[in-house]
């Protein structure tokens, strides 16, 4: 089966750096895709990793290692807005259109 | 830019009746939509995969018979709650891809049953 790993909270300084954490089990590996969800509100798309190294989006970052099943979210400068359910996803193996979300990781920011 | 819009964004309804949530692509065509619940604080689930022109496809443990979804038109998707219990209490969401590997979600219908 498919699995995803994340850490459930985080919490960090306002103005500080966090790096979110997910390891994946999966047979067949399309990418990683990473969402920011805030409460109430649905998931909004952040970043995509289909290769490994880093790819930077302003403030946000991420991270793949294929050879090691492991990728992460890096925030940098964080802001109170910050604060939300942060989402690792990948393809689903048997039908590559479908996303299957891990747990989530909910970061808290204190001023 | 892309947009997927739901409706309602909230509703609340007796037990025992059906409820419909409607999810439309704004600005694209989406031969494919997925339907999602989320519960508190967890993440979100997979329901079905909706294919414009044939029937959806169910994850296990869906109860096909439940959850009636509709995709009639390369814009419109709609997912039936039918005889509502309040354990059907959640949040929906949908979902469609508009270009490459970025899937856009609606903004969620919260549907409380009574």
């Amino acid at each position: 089966g498919q699995s995803l790993e994340q850490p459930s909270e985080v919490t960090a300084v306002e103005g500080a750096i966090v790096q979110i954490n997910c390891t994946y089990q999966t047979s067949g590996f399309y990418g990683l895709s990473w969402y920011q969800q805030h409460d109430g509100g649905a998931p909004t798309f952040l970043s995509y990793n289909a290769l490994d190294g880093l790819e930077e989006t302003g403030r946000f970052s991420s991270f793949l290692s294929r050879s090691d099943s492991y990728g992460y979210l890096l925030l940098q400068e964080l802001q109170m807005k910050d604060s939300a359910s942060y989402f690792c996803a990948v393809r689903d193996q048997s039908s590559a259109s479908k996303i299957i979300f891990g747990s989530g990781t909910r970061l808290s920011i204190r001023p | 830019g892309a947009v997927v819009s739901q409706h309602p964004s909230w509703v609340i309804c007796k037990s025992g009746t059906s409820v419909k949530i409607e999810c439309r692509s704004l600005d694209f065509q989406a031969t494919t939509m997925f339907w999602y619940r989320q519960f508190p604080k967890q993440s979100l689930m997979l329901m079905a995969t909706s294919n414009e022109g044939s029937k959806a496809t169910y994850e296990q443990g869906v109860e096909k018979d439940k959850f009636l979804i509709n995709h009639a038109s390369l814009t419109l998707s709609t997912l039936t709650v039918t005889s509502a219990h309040p354990e059907d209490s959640s949040f929906y969401i949908c979902s469609a891809y508009y270009y490459g590997d970025t899937q856009y979600f609606g903004p969620g219908t919260r549907l409380t049953v009574l």
